[in-house]
């Protein structure tokens, strides 16, 4: 079955650049009807999308982002990641990768979440 | 924009209880429509999808129904571990997709 995870630092400075990757295990990102996306959960709060990557490359992102998002395939195509630039301490959240069902409209399965914290 | 809006924010009931749970979008979404359960500490799990499908493994006291713009997640007889924010979701005006704001259920 596929497994998604993430990784990477979980304290950015403000103005700084939060880059995160999910590896994705039990399931080729190659393979077409799904997009390998992003979502984030501020602190007790609800759940945000943030952007998609198809495994042609196309990307779609949330107008309403307010720090610009970048999400991208890695060249081996088992991982996928996200930039944020020049975050603010309203970037603070939980963030996690999931796999987007095109047919159905969901994101089934999900990674276990990783925190990001935007302090100095 | 469709925007999904949840009531009650808040469900307080006993164990073996029914829960219902209500989304409404803005506009009509066809039968885009999913359910999320996230447990404290958890990341969110897929429950329902196409308004009324349950996911792989989803226990059958959940259901969900609807149709255009009012949505019902029922649990028909809640137990402890069902305690969670259940999150309805969107993709009628795909690609951006919208969450709704979570009903949290207590027990």
């Amino acid at each position: 079955q596929v497994q998604l995870q993430e990784s990477g630092p979980g304290l950015v400075e403000p103005s700084q650049t939060l880059s995160l990757t999910c590896s994705v295990s039990g399931d080729s990102i190659n393979s077409g009807g799904y997009y390998w996306s992003w979502i984030r959960q501020h602190p007790g709060k609800g759940l945000e999308w943030i952007g998609y990557v198809y495994y042609s490359g196309s990307t779609y992102y949330n107008p309403a982002l307010k720090s610009p998002a970048t999400v991208s395939l890695d060249t081996s195509r088992t991982q996928f990641s996200l930039k944020l630039t020049s975050v603010t301490a309203a970037d603070t959240a939980v963030y996690y990768c999931a796999r987007f069902d095109m047919v159905w409209g969901v994101f089934d399965p999900w990674g276990q979440g990783a925190l990001v914290t935007v302090s100095s | 924009e469709i925007v999904l809006t949840q009531s009650p924010a808040t469900l307080s009931l006993s164990p073996g209880e029914r829960a219902t749970l209500s989304c409404r979008a803005s506009q009509s979404v066809g039968s885009s429509l999913a359910w999320y359960q996230q447990k404290p500490g958890q990341a969110p799990r897929l429950l329902i999808y196409g308004v009324s499908d349950r996911a792989t493994g989803i226990p059958a006291r959940f259901s969900g129904s609807g149709s255009g713009t009012d949505f019902t997640l029922t649990i028909s007889s809640l137990e402890p571990e069902d305690v969670a924010t259940y999150y309805c979701q969107q993709r009628s005006n795909w690609p951006p997709v919208a969450f709704g704001p979570g009903t949290k259920v207590d027990i």
